[in-house]
C-alpha cells in the first residue's frame, strides 16, 4: 500500500457525460500528479499540482481539468467523454525534492466510456 | 522530445534463468526510476537510481545506471514465477515536474 488513495475504483459512464476522479496523497506529500494509462498510449503524464497550485501540464485535453484543494486532495474532472477516454487513471504523489522525484502511485480508477 | 525506450517489450522466461531488460533514454537526467505493475494493479516503486554508476539490488532484481551511455539495466537472476509482471523505467522530464515512462517490459516466467 503506497499510502495514496483514489476513488472510485471503477467508473462506467456514457459518451458525453462528465465524471470526477478523486485522489488523496500520502501524508506529507505536497505534489500530486495525474497519469492516464491506455494500451495504445502507455503511461501519459496529464498534470501536476504542488501545494494547491498547478505546476506542470502534459498531454491533458482541454476537456479535462484538475485542482488541488487546501487539504491537498486532488480531483480530476473529465467532461464530454468520448470512447477513447476509456483508460486507467492514476494519481501519484511525491515529496518533490530537488534531489529526486520518486512518485508513489494510487490504485487507479478504471474508467469505461460506453 | 524526451524519449524512453525499453527492450524487449515482451519477455518469456523459464524459471531459473537470467535475463536483462534495457532502458535507453534521451535526456541528460542522472535520475532513473524502475516500477513494477501487476495486471490491472498500481505501479510499485522498485528502485531509484540517483547517479552515474548507481547499482541497487532487491532479491533477484538488480538495477544499474550509466548516465554517460544514457542506459539503465534491470537484471533478473534465477527468475521465479512471482516476478511475472510489467516493468517500467522512467526519467524526470527536463523541468523535473513529471516522470516520462517507457512502454514497459512484460515479463512472463514459466516453469
Amino acid at each position: 500500500d503506497s499510502g495514496v488513495t483514489q476513488t472510485p475504483k471503477h467508473l462506467i459512464t456514457a459518451t458525453g457525460q462528465r465524471v470526477t476522479l478523486r485522489c488523496s496523497p500520502r501524508s506529507g506529500d505536497l505534489s500530486v500528479y495525474w497519469y492516464q494509462q491506455s494500451l495504445d498510449q502507455g503511461l501519459q503524464f496529464l498534470i501536476q499540482y504542488y501545494n494547491g497550485e498547478e505546476r506542470a501540464k502534459g498531454n491533458i485535453l482541454e476537456r479535462f481539468s484538475a485542482q488541488q484543494f487546501p487539504d491537498l486532495h486532488s480531483e480530476l474532472n473529465l467532461s464530454s467523454l468520448e470512447l477513447g477516454d476509456s483508460a486507467l487513471y492514476f494519481c501519484a504523489s511525491s515529496v518533490q525534492s530537488v534531489h529526486y522525484n520518486e512518485q508513489f502511485f494510487g490504485p487507479g480508477t478504471r474508467l469505461t466510456v460506453l | 522530445e524526451l524519449k524512453v525506450e525499453q527492450n524487449p517489450l515482451f519477455l518469456s522466461m523459464q524459471e531459473g534463468k537470467n535475463y536483462t531488460i534495457y532502458c535507453n533514454y534521451s535526456t541528460t537526467s542522472d535520475r532513473l526510476y524502475w516500477y513494477r505493475q501487476d495486471p490491472g494493479k498500481s505501479l510499485e516503486s522498485l528502485f531509484v537510481l540517483l547517479s552515474n554508476g548507481a547499482v541497487k539490488q532487491e532479491g533477484r532484481l538488480m538495477a544499474s545506471l550509466d548516465t554517460k551511455a544514457r542506459l539503465s539495466t534491470l537484471h533478473i537472476t534465477a527468475a521465479v514465477h512471482d516476478l511475472s509482471a510489467t516493468y517500467f523505467c522512467a526519467v524526470d522530464n527536463q523541468a523535473g515536474t513529471a516522470l516520462i515512462f517507457g512502454k514497459g517490459t512484460t515479463l512472463s516466467v514459466s516453469s
